[in-house]
């Protein structure tokens, strides 16, 4: 069975400082890896993937995740934050092959940015 | 371009009482999807759809059910409302082959 772990609940930074969002996975095979953002009262919005090739994707917002295999993490990043990124994170999680077309998903972390 | 429409926003159900989530989506999409999201357990898959006619169950699927009869619409169905399907419901929908879902603004559900 595949599964994901965001371990923070919640995550505080000040605008301006980097920030980071930790992700963990579980999978047979090889992942596909997601990030998807909610704002209030809306619904989710896609951020960025990793499917293969460079760890290293860039999103939107200037967002960026870092695809890690012996760690099986997939943490979000961002250089400077925004009040504005302040929003429920989700992590998600499908298998390359076999895993038909369940995408599971880790019980968010909500980003709290403040001035 | 509406993308995943989902209708009702808001429903206040008395337990045993049924209804219908409906989702709908211009983008002819073959997958569909729907999700329930509760504090602390992110979202869970309750049923999905890999074309019309075709369904299966996702993680959660007791007390509900699902009928895919075309491409555009994909409706969730209580028919005995309970006290633990109170919750917040999404329906998603992707392109077969495609890797990203586009979600609905979600169906928030009481059941009393």
């Amino acid at each position: 069975a595949q599964s994901v772990a965001q371990p923070e609940d919640q995550v505080n930074v000040a605008e301006g400082n980097p920030l980071t969002v930790k992700c963990t996975y579980s999978v047979s095979g090889n992942p596909y890896l997601f990030w998807y953002v909610q704002y209030p009262n809306r619904g989710l919005q896609f951020l960025l993937k990793y499917i293969t090739g460079d760890n290293l994707v860039k999103g939107s917002y200037g967002f960026e995740a870092e695809f890690n295999k012996s760690q099986t993490s997939f943490h979000l990043k961002k250089p400077s934050a925004l009040v504005s990124d302040s929003a429920l994170y989700f992590c998600a999680v499908r298998a390359f092959t076999g895993g038909g077309n369940k995408l599971t998903f880790g019980t968010g972390t909500q980003l709290k940015v403040e001035l | 371009n509406a993308g995943v429409t989902q209708t009702p926003k808001f429903q206040v159900l008395k337990t045993g009482q049924s209804m219908t989530l409906q989702c709908a989506q211009d983008m002819n999409h073959e997958y569909m999807s729907w999700y329930r999201q509760d504090p602390g357990m992110g979202l869970r898959l309750i049923h999905y759809s890999v074309g019309a006619g075709i369904t299966d169950q996702g993680e959660v699927p007791n007390g509900y059910n699902v009928s895919r009869s075309t491409t555009e619409d994909f409706p969730l169905r209580l028919l005995s409302a309970a006290p633990s399907q109170t919750s917040v419901y999404f329906c998603a929908s992707r392109a077969a082959g495609a890797n990203v879902l586009t979600f609905g603004a979600g169906s928030r559900l009481t059941v009393l």
